[in-house]
């Protein structure tokens, strides 16, 4: 079956944009996560949904990035007001249920100029 | 969750067994480790995971030390294709990883 798709594959912004980022999780698959992915570094914990809740938001890094599942399937990161350093790999993942193995979409690669 | 130790890099002839070293002194009973690797520029790919016994899949073996204080992920017979970055991750939740550097792996010919 397909697997986790995300959209964009490439996105980029100026400075001060808003920009989403979408994810298509796996059918069936009760949660989803966010992460992000620095050059040479792995990938860091964003945040997490069961369903359209969002369980743990731990990670977002400050108050312009949001997350939101509203009919826990596809899920959407926002983050307003860019700035250069939020550019990175986006990745997002689900898995059939929490805690499970996740499998990982092919990320978005986000470059604020 | 607890933080780990990997080497940054490591070699492997194809065809021979690599094994891929984690240092966790400081995981807590209730935590689990965990393994994905990386290939090239693609999402993270599961591998296996355990919590205090030996585990063995189609992909590799994981041993956990009695003391649970370090591992070892086990590739029984690398091939070209198994060449990736391999991170070792202990969690309690299983969901909040935090992927850290991981090792690197060249296999060659």
């Amino acid at each position: 079956g397909a697997g986790v798709s995300q959209s964009p594959r490439y996105k980029v912004t100026k400075r001060g944009q808003d920009v989403a980022l979408r994810c298509d999780p796996i059918s069936g698959h009760v949660s989803l996560y966010w992460y992000r992915q620095a050059l040479g570094q792995g990938p860091e914990f964003l945040t997490y949904f069961n369903y359209e809740a969002q369980q743990d938001k731990s990670g977002l890094p400050n108050d312009r990035f949001s997350a939101e599942r509203p009919e826990g399937s596809i899920s959407t990161l926002t983050i307003q007001r860019t700035e250069q350093r939020d550019s990175a790999m986006y990745r997002c993942a689900s898995s059939l249920e929490w805690g499970n193995e996740q499998f990982f979409g092919p990320g978005t690669r986000l470059t604020v100029l | 969750d607890a933080k780990t130790t990997q080497p940054t890099s490591m070699d492997c002839a194809e065809g021979r067994a690599a094994n891929l070293p984690c240092n966790h002194s400081t995981i807590s009973g209730n935590e689990y480790v965990y393994w994905y690797r990386q290939i090239h520029s693609q999402g993270p790919q599961y591998i296996i995971h355990g919590l205090k016994n030996n585990e063995t899949n189609e992909m590799a073996s994981l041993i956990i030390t009695e003391d649970r204080k370090s591992s070892t992920l086990i590739l029984p017979h690398a091939t070209l294709r198994d060449t990736a970055v391999y991170y070792c991750i202990v969690s309690v939740s299983g969901y909040a990883l935090n992927f850290g550097k991981g090792t690197s792996l060249l296999v060659t010919p």
